[in-house]
């Protein structure tokens, strides 16, 4: 069964220093997110991306973060100067067209937690 | 603006029992899309079922149903005869329907533990 992949499933670094965290997709899926999860709290919104830009972005999404879809199957998410608050799991989701006109269910990777220390 | 409530933080259950969570949402769109998500200890998250809003019908898939009722903007779950392997958090989740790429609004989880 096709599922999201993430890489890596940990990443450790020092604040101020640039990370990039990958995400491939499910193959024909269309639109492409982001959400991260603080350690015992809820699941928050970040940025979805579709046909090469971003169609929404959340006020966590401030200008450290961009993403990107490099290639075909890659699409990534950079935090140029990393901080102690953004310490979190961060998750890569995708969906595909449904025939109502709207998006589908969006399946979700198994996350990279991040840790800046 | 959306929200979605998870009033129980923590429950507890022994194994067999039935078990219901509870989820209470907030929009003004009229037509809206509903989820449940598993996130078991390994952290990833598990789609589990989506409920479009024109559709009330309750759901059943093996041991756990659905029930949606719009006149109380509640999207309950209720698993029955739980098991161990049941034990993860358990997060509801909004979106609106729109052309184009939906954000997902999630309620603040509730931990479910069931002891054998």
């Amino acid at each position: 069964e096709p599922e999201v992949t993430q890489t890596p499933s940990h990443q450790v670094t020092q604040m101020g220093q640039e990370v990039i965290l990958r995400c491939v997709p499910i193959s024909n899926h269309l639109y492409f997110y982001w959400y991260r999860q603080i350690l015992g709290q809820k699941v928050e919104f970040l940025v979805s991306f579709y046909n090469n830009e971003i169609s929404e972005k959340s006020e966590i999404f401030d200008d450290q973060f961009s993403v990107e879809r490099p290639d075909g199957s890659n699409f990534t998410l950079k935090i140029r100067s990393t901080k102690l608050e953004d310490s979190a799991m961060y998750f890569c989701a995708s969906s595909d067209w449904s025939y109502s006109g709207a998006t589908d269910t969006q399946y979700f990777g198994p996350g990279t937690r991040l840790t800046v220390l | 603006a959306q929200k979605v409530t998870q009033a129980q933080t923590e429950i507890s259950v022994v194994e067999k029992e039935d078990v219901t969570l509870d989820c209470v949402y907030e929009t003004r769109d009229t037509t809206y899309y509903l989820f449940w998500y598993k996130q078991p200890p390994s952290g990833e998250l598990v789609f589990l079922i989506r409920r479009n809003s024109f559709d009330e019908q309750n759901e059943i898939s093996g041991r756990y149903s659905w029930n949606f009722q719009k006149s109380t903007s509640s999207f309950n779950f209720t698993i029955t005869a739980s098991q161990v392997v049941d034990s993860a958090v358990y997060f509801c989740a909004l979106s609106d329907v729109i052309q184009g790429a939906q954000k997902l609004v999630f309620g603040q989880g509730t931990r479910l533990t069931i002891n054998p």
